[in-house]
């Protein structure tokens, strides 16, 4: 079946610009998780979905971060004024409900990068 | 706060050696831990997860081992082969938290 699918896979963009990415899990998957991979800090954690709970939002760098999960399932993730310290590779995941395999599958990630 | 800590950063063997990377973590109190294989350019692969119950387990050339109490992970790969090349990366999800911390990975280079 289709993997965790991410948008754009490619994002360049000018200092103080905002930016969007995108994110569509796996159908049936209610836990969805963001990641930043970026050189000089490895992989993060940044927030966290599952169903119709509150977000886990304590990864999250600043307040230009946010991020939202329409109907249970696409996720955005938005950059508002962003930094060179953006740049990074931005990673979706996804799982089963709590309690089944917690196994996170991973998407292939958007690479962003502030001029 | 949670540390996961891998060890080599970097290794290189030939063709057919066994090997074993490390990854410990400071706080004992993990859900589970997950072993991840990423190759350049791409997203990451789970491997294998151990749950905090459990000891060991094994997928076919991959054997993980989990030792909650010291805090240690090895993954044993058995018979490498060039396109088992990639980074490895070990990921602990703490008890009441959903999130997953990683260490900084193991780049592994199998030289045919």
């Amino acid at each position: 079946g289709a993997g965790v699918s991410q948008s754009p896979s490619n994002k360049v963009t000018e200092k103080g610009k905002d930016v969007e990415l995108r994110c569509d899990p796996i159908s049936g998957h209610t836990a969805l998780y963001w990641y930043r991979q970026s050189l000089g800090q490895g992989l993060e954690f940044l927030i966290y979905f599952q169903g119709n709970s509150a977000p886990d939002k304590s990864g999250l760098p600043s307040d230009r971060f946010s991020a939202e999960r329409t109907g249970g399932s696409v996720s955005t993730l938005t950059i508002q004024r962003t930094q060179q310290e953006d740049s990074a590779v931005y990673l979706c995941a996804s799982s089963l409900p709590s309690g089944s395999t917690d196994t996170q599958y991973f998407g292939p990630g958007t690479r962003l990068t502030v001029l | 706060k949670q540390e996961v800590t891998q060890i080599p950063a970097a290794l290189s063997v030939p063709e057919g050696e066994n090997l074993v990377l490390n990854c410990s973590f400071t706080d004992s109190a993990i859900y589970n831990l997950q072993w991840f294989r990423q190759d350049p350019g791409k997203g990451l692969t789970s491997l294998l997860l151990i749950q905090s119950s459990q000891r060991e387990q094994t997928s076919g050339r991959l054997n993980a081992s989990l030792d909650k109490s010291s805090g240690r992970s090895t993954l044993y790969i058995a018979a490498s082969q060039p396109g088992d090349s990639a980074t490895y990366l070990c990921a602990v999800m703490d008890t009441g938290r959903r999130a997953l911390t990683f260490g900084s990975g193991t780049r592994l280079q199998v030289q045919p």
